[in-house]
């Protein structure tokens, strides 16, 4: 079985400052990581990705994520934050890529403060 | 562009209506779809996988003859709400992947479905 942990519910930042979301998942295979974002009424976005390779994930929009295997974490970090990155933030975990079933933590909202 | 269109992406409708929702595969063929069901201010729960073809799987706990699932093609999938009531009301997501693929899934817009 797998799992997603997200211990923020909710994470307030200036605008411009860097950020941190974290992720904690724990997975009895080999695990496929991801970093969506959902703005209001609308679906699920891919931030990005990781499948193997570098442990330090580049995804859209400034974020990026690094893969910590020996802490089963998938934190999610942006340098500068702008107000439009105002949204939820699920990170999710699936053990057989994207045609399996995909596990999503309970998300946490970034709210930028002007 | 979006690979993955749900429609409608807004449903008001009366206590007992059944209602259905599309989810279609705009540039490839998804031998695979998802449903899932998010309430407010909460994650996305699974609630069945759609195999085009055959019988959905359904998640423990979601009522199959509640949640009708038929994946009749490749490019679509629907989900019917029968009988729908006031509880039922939710943001109701699909999503699908490219066959034999390790990349993401996309998804869809979703449907925000409110049962009067």
């Amino acid at each position: 079985a797998q799992s997603v942990t997200q211990l923020d519910s909710q994470v307030p930042v200036f605008e411009e400052a860097p950020v941190e979301l974290r992720c904690n998942y724990s997975s009895s295979v080999s695990v496929y990581l991801f970093w969506y974002v959902q703005y209001p009424n609308q679906g699920l976005q891919l931030l990005l990705k990781y499948l193997s390779g570098s442990t330090l994930v580049k995804g859209i929009n400034g974020f990026e994520a690094e893969f910590n295997k020996s802490q089963t974490s998938f934190h999610l970090r942006k340098p500068s934050v702008h107000i439009s990155d105002t949204a939820e933030y699920f990170c999710a975990v699936s053990d057989g890529g994207g045609y399996q079933k995909v596990t999503f933590g309970t998300g946490t909202k970034l709210q930028v403060i002007p | 562009g979006a690979v993955v269109s749900q429609h409608p992406s807004w449903v008001i409708c009366k206590s007992g209506t059944s209602v259905k929702i599309e989810c279609r595969s705009l540039d490839f063929q998804a031998t695979t779809m998802f449903w899932y069901r998010q309430f407010p201010k909460q994650s996305l729960m699974l609630m069945a996988t759609s195999n085009e073809g055959s019988k959905a799987t359904y998640e423990q706990g979601v009522e199959k003859d509640k949640f009708l699932i038929n994946h009749a093609s490749l490019t679509l999938s629907t989900l019917t709400v029968t009988s729908a009531h006031p509880e039922d009301s939710s943001f109701y997501i699909c999503s699908a992947s490219r066959p034999r693929s390790n990349q993401p899934q996309h998804f869809g817009d979703g449907t925000r479905l409110s049962i009067l």
